[in-house]
């Protein structure tokens, strides 16, 4: 079965220190996420790619956070300068827009923790 | 925006039934969306609804009724390893990025 692989599972930094996490999205869908869950609580909406552009981001989604898809697989989250409050575990998470439904069903990969000290 | 209200947890036996209600607002509406979390674990699609009525998955149904701005999420015959939590989301359709905004989450605690 198709799934969304994430990289690395767990991330230790410094704050301040820049992070990038990585995602390979499932090969034919053509939406992709970024959903954050600080631990225990709601999974939280951050930025929504397609056609090779942020088509919404949250209010979350500051100028501190960057998305890119540097090649035809690749997804990638950057946070340029942590805080201690980004410490979470980020999930990526993909779907077709090929039917209507298709939207509703997000495939999410096991996401990466961030720990920041 | 979006807001979904839905109980925190709720504990059962094995064999018993539960219902999880999500109550919703949003500007708009395109479809309420179930999902299932096990503790370290990455949210995992259950069920969608766009119409009214209900919507079987084996032992799992899902209910919506938009003119209540109301949905269910049915769990029969439970079992030890439905343990987790469960998440309503709605997508706003005038949401460009096909959103989805989640629920905070209903923690099911099923007992032997």
């Amino acid at each position: 079965e198709p799934e969304v692989t994430q990289t690395p599972s767990h991330q230790v930094t410094q704050m301040g220190q820049e992070v990038i996490l990585r995602c390979v999205p499932i090969s034919n869908h053509l939406y992709f996420y970024w959903y954050r869950q600080i631990l225990g609580q709601k999974v939280e909406f951050l930025v929504s790619f397609y056609n090779n552009e942020i088509s919404e981001k949250s209010e979350i989604f500051d100028d501190q956070f960057s998305v890119e898809r540097p090649d035809g697989s690749n997804f990638t989250l950057k946070i340029r300068s942590t805080k201690l409050e980004d410490s979470a575990m980020y999930f990526c998470a993909s779907s077709e827009a090929s039917r209507p439904s298709g939207a509703n069903v997000l495939t999410f990969g096991a996401g990466s923790r961030l720990t920041v000290l | 925006g979006q807001s979904l209200e839905q109980p925190s947890e709720v504990t059962a036996v094995e064999g018993a039934i539960v219902q999880i209600n999500c109550t919703y607002q949003t500007s708009g509406f395109y479809g309420l969306s179930w999902y299932q979390q096990h503790d370290g674990g990455a949210p995992t699609f259950l069920s969608y609804n766009a119409l009214d009525g209900l919507e079987e998955t084996g032992r799992f149904s899902s209910f919506l009724s938009r003119s209540d701005s109301y949905g269910y999420l049915l769990l029969q015959e439970l079992q030890m390893k439905d343990s987790a939590s469960y998440f309503c989301a709605v997508r706003d359709r005038k949401a460009a990025g096909n959103k989805l905004t989640f629920g905070g989450g209903t923690r099911v605690l099923v007992k032997p």
